[in-house]
């Protein structure tokens, strides 16, 4: 079964930092999203990749920018953290053309204080 | 861009009820419509999709009906069980060459009370 690893469970970081989020596939999937999910706003995308060093604007990418400098691995970061991006972060993949699913990650709860 | 309104936002039914969540795409464009379902702490998982050629899917107590003129689709429960109980996310997406890049509603709450 496909995995999608999300190197924390939870973050808790403080105004101003650098935050990195990690997401690793193990199924080469051309496609990985980094999505947002805030009560009662759904799963928002701030960013997505459709191939290795290609990245593409979502809904909501102020604040965010994105790596991919391998097929497996997609990387969000905050470059100055600030408290209205505490929220729940998804990272999801897809094989590519023709095949839409999205098998997400199990989520990282950061906490900008 | 795609945008995708859901409703209800939260909905409550009695065990053996049956439940219907409806959705609203914008984008004509948009040919393939999935469901996910996310369980307490646990991550969204696919558990139904529909492509604009189809009209009705099923999949023993679950189904989804599209209605492309009108741009509308819903899903529909039927003898609802506890562990149904759960956030239910619709999505529109399209293909802008290649790849499917899904918009979700802003989810539903289903609670099933015993």
């Amino acid at each position: 079964d496909v995995k999608v690893t999300q190197s924390s469970r939870y973050l808790v970081k403080r105004t101003g930092e650098k935050v990195f989020l990690e997401c690793v596939q193990d199924m080469d999937h051309e496609n990985m999203f980094w999505y947002r999910q805030d009560p009662g706003l759904g799963l928002r995308l701030i960013y997505f990749s459709y191939d290795v060093k290609m990245k593409e604007k979502g809904d909501i990418p102020e604040g965010y920018s994105v790596s991919r400098e391998k097929k497996e691995r997609f990387s969000l970061i905050l470059e100055s953290a600030s408290t209205n991006q505490t929220s729940m972060y998804l990272c999801a993949s897809s094989a590519g053309t023709g095949h839409e699913k999205l098998f997400f990650g199990s989520g990282t709860q950061l906490s900008v204080l | 861009g795609e945008n995708v309104e859901q409703h209800p936002s939260t909905l409550s039914v009695q065990e053996g009820d049956s439940a219907v969540i409806k959705c609203t795409y914008s984008d004509s464009a948009s040919n393939y419509f999935p469901w996910y379902k996310q369980e307490l702490g646990k991550r969204p998982q696919l558990i139904i999709d529909i492509r604009s050629n189809v009209g009705e899917k099923k999949d023993q107590r679950i189904a989804v009906t599209l209605n492309k003129t009108a741009k509308h689709f819903s899903l529909h429960i039927t003898e609802t069980q506890p562990e149904d109980s759960a956030v239910y996310f619709c999505a529109a997406s399209r293909e802008p060459g290649g790849s499917y890049i899904p918009t979700f509603g802003r989810g539903t709450s289903l609670i099933v009370h015993p």
